[in-house]
Formats: C-alpha cells, structure tokens, sequence
C-alpha cells in the first residue's frame, strides 16, 4: 500500500527565506504524489501535482517540488517565504482506495 | 465555474445522534470522495462514489454511509455517533472514476462537533 511521511510537524521561516518542507513516499508502483495547502478553517487547495514526466514540478505561488525516486522523496520548496504562505501543507499520494495524506507540517512565516 | 460545495458548514450533535452531511461536485465532475480530518492530523480516505456506485471504502465502521444521487451530489451518513466522529468532514469530487492521475478538488468541509 501506497504511504506519505512528511518529516517536522512545525517549520518556522522568516520572511524572505527559503522554505522547504519534507515528505517521503513507500509505494510498490510509481506513485503519483501531490500538494496540498490548508488555511485556517478552509478545505485543501493543489498546490502541484506529479504523475509522470518531468521530475521537477512547478505549482501556485511560486511553489515546486522534485520527485526523486532514489531518495522516495518529494521535497516542496519555495525560493523566497511570504507572510502569506503561513498555513499547514500536507503531502498526499493516490491509492488504490482514495488518497493517502501525510500528518502535515505547519509553516510559519516570521517577519 | 463554482466550486466544490457543502452543507452546512459546521454543525453540533450529542452521542448516539445520526447526521446527514451534503457535497455539490464541480459541474461535469462525477466522482465524489469524502475523507475525514481530525482535528492536527491529516485527512482519512471514507468513501469514493463514481456514476452513483461506491468505488472504493476506507477503513471506517459500518456506522458512515454515503450514497450519490444522478445530479452527481452526495451524502455522508454517521450513525450513533461518537467523541471521537468530532472532525472536518471535506468532499472532493474529480473529473474521472479514480484519483490516480486525476486531481481531486476539495472542498470548505463541515465542522462536526459530536458532545
């Protein structure tokens, strides 16, 4: 069975900085792995998504990851932290009964 | 287009009481999912219904049931409900049977308060 692990519950950025967020995949076949972002009290939004192809996904707001079958991850990184990114990100791989979400990691932006 | 829409927003039910939760797919859309997040943890695959047939069933008891109608909408039951049933309740629908390659659209969920 397909399964996400996304590593630190807590990531905390200062405005301006690079983020990077962690999560690592186990699946038995080439997994099709997403993003999520949650706001407070609002439903999941895709950040990006990656099927096949190009390893290096872009997404929204400047976001992008890489798949990296050797190391089972993939990393969602944004060059530069807005106050606005503050929010909680969840990894997410599709399986064979639905999608199968990471506990999720909460980044704050400092000013 | 509008979104992924659900009724009603939050609601509050004692122990052993049974609700209806509501989901609107995106137009065209006629796969609809429902997961369940409580509350610091991530979302919990419960049901996935294409063309009104159930396609695929996560871990829940028998107490959740859901049903699709041919608008393509659909309904989550819980019976008897429990404390631990307290959580969002977020419906997704996508454009094809399953979520393989296709993009699942979520959406606001409904805040279930179980007392």
């Amino acid at each position: 069975a397909q399964s996400v692990t996304q590593l630190g519950s807590h990531v905390s950025v200062s405005e301006g900085a690079l983020v990077l967020l962690r999560c690592n995949y186990s699946s038995s076949v080439p997994p099709y792995l997403f993003w999520y972002v949650q706001y407070p009290n609002q439903g999941l939004q895709l950040l990006l998504k990656y099927t096949t192809g190009a390893t290096l996904v872009k997404g929204i707001n400047g976001f992008e990851a890489e798949f990296k079958k050797s190391e089972t991850s993939f990393h969602l990184t944004k060059p530069s932290a807005h106050m606005s990114d503050a929010a909680e990100y969840f990894c997410a791989v599709s399986g064979d009964a639905g999608m199968r979400f990471g506990a999720g990691t909460r980044l704050t932006v400092k000013p | 287009d509008a979104g992924v829409t659900q009724s009603p927003t939050h609601l509050i039910k004692t122990r052993g009481q049974q609700v209806t939760l509501r989901c609107s797919p995106i137009s065209g859309h006629k796969s609809v999912s429902w997961y369940q997040q409580v509350l610091g943890q991530g979302p919990q695959f419960i049901f996935q219904y294409y063309e009104k047939e159930e396609r695929g069933r996560g871990n829940f008891p028998d107490r959740f049931s859901a049903r699709q109608f041919p608008n393509y909408s659909s309904e989550l039951n819980v019976n008897a409900l429990l404390l631990g049933d307290s959580a969002l309740y977020l419906c997704a629908s996508s454009s094809r049977q399953g979520a393989t390659t296709d993009t699942q659209y979520f959406g606001p969920g409904t805040r279930l308060t179980v007392l």
